[in-house]
């Protein structure tokens, strides 16, 4: 089975510059997440869809950071303008259905430097 | 609020020597907890967990780790590494069905020849 595909794997850009990130998660898993994950510490996460709904987005810096679902499959989360604290490693992950004790299956991330 | 607390930064060992990984966590409800290894370049993936049951879960490669209510913990274990368990390892928990991890920030187990 493939797993969770993620790109661009590496970006590099100037702060206040707009970058996007791509996920595709397994196939048929309804539960998608995106974590952050700054260097020394573990993810955390900044939004959960469940389908093409968001189920939590607390945590999500709405003045800067969206994502989207639209199909309820892949997803894309953009940066509008980054800074220099967003440099981190953006990890998509993919679960089944809630009700089932969560396997979650990460991507392996997008590297991104804000210089 | 849910929290993780790995209490070693960096854990160096010797090949062939046992090591241990310390989890604590907090949490006012019950819990899944699940440790998961990051290879260099690489992403998370999953190396055991518990959901409920028995309190020892094991790994395919050895690691096993152990759910203890009283102490709020689940340290992990493997009795003789490899220098191929070289990798940052994360202890995380989550409160039920498909809910967010919460992850500890991570240990870095450098196995040394």
């Amino acid at each position: 089975e493939a797993g969770v595909a993620q790109s661009p794997r590496y970006k590099i850009i100037e702060k206040r510059q707009s970058v996007a990130f791509w996920c595709n998660p397994i196939s048929g898993h309804a539960t998608l997440y995106w974590y952050q994950q700054i260097l020394g510490q573990g993810p955390k996460l900044l939004i959960q869809f469940q389908n093409n709904g968001v189920v939590d987005d607390s945590q999500l810096p709405k003045d800067r950071f969206s994502a989207e679902r639209l199909k309820g499959v892949d997803s894309t989360l953009k940066i509008q303008p980054a800074k220099l604290e967003d440099s981190a490693v953006y990890l998509c992950a993919s679960s089944l259905d809630i009700g089932h004790p969560g396997t979650q299956y990460f991507g392996p991330g997008t590297r991104l430097t804000v210089l | 609020a849910q929290s993780v607390t790995q209490l070693d930064s960096q854990v160096p060992v010797f090949e062939e020597a046992p090591v241990e990984l310390r989890c604590n966590y907090s949490s006012s409800v019950s819990v899944y907890l699940f440790w998961y290894v990051q290879y260099p370049n690489q992403g998370l993936q999953l190396l055991l967990k518990y959901l409920s049951g028995s309190t020892l879960v094991e790994s395919i490669n050895g690691f096993e780790a152990e759910f203890n209510k009283s102490q709020t913990s689940f340290h992990l274990r493997k009795p003789s590494v490899h220098i191929s368990d070289t990798a940052e390892y994360f202890c995380a928990v989550s409160s039920s069905g498909n809910t967010p991890l919460v992850f500890g920030k991570g240990t870095r187990l450098s196995v040394i020849a």
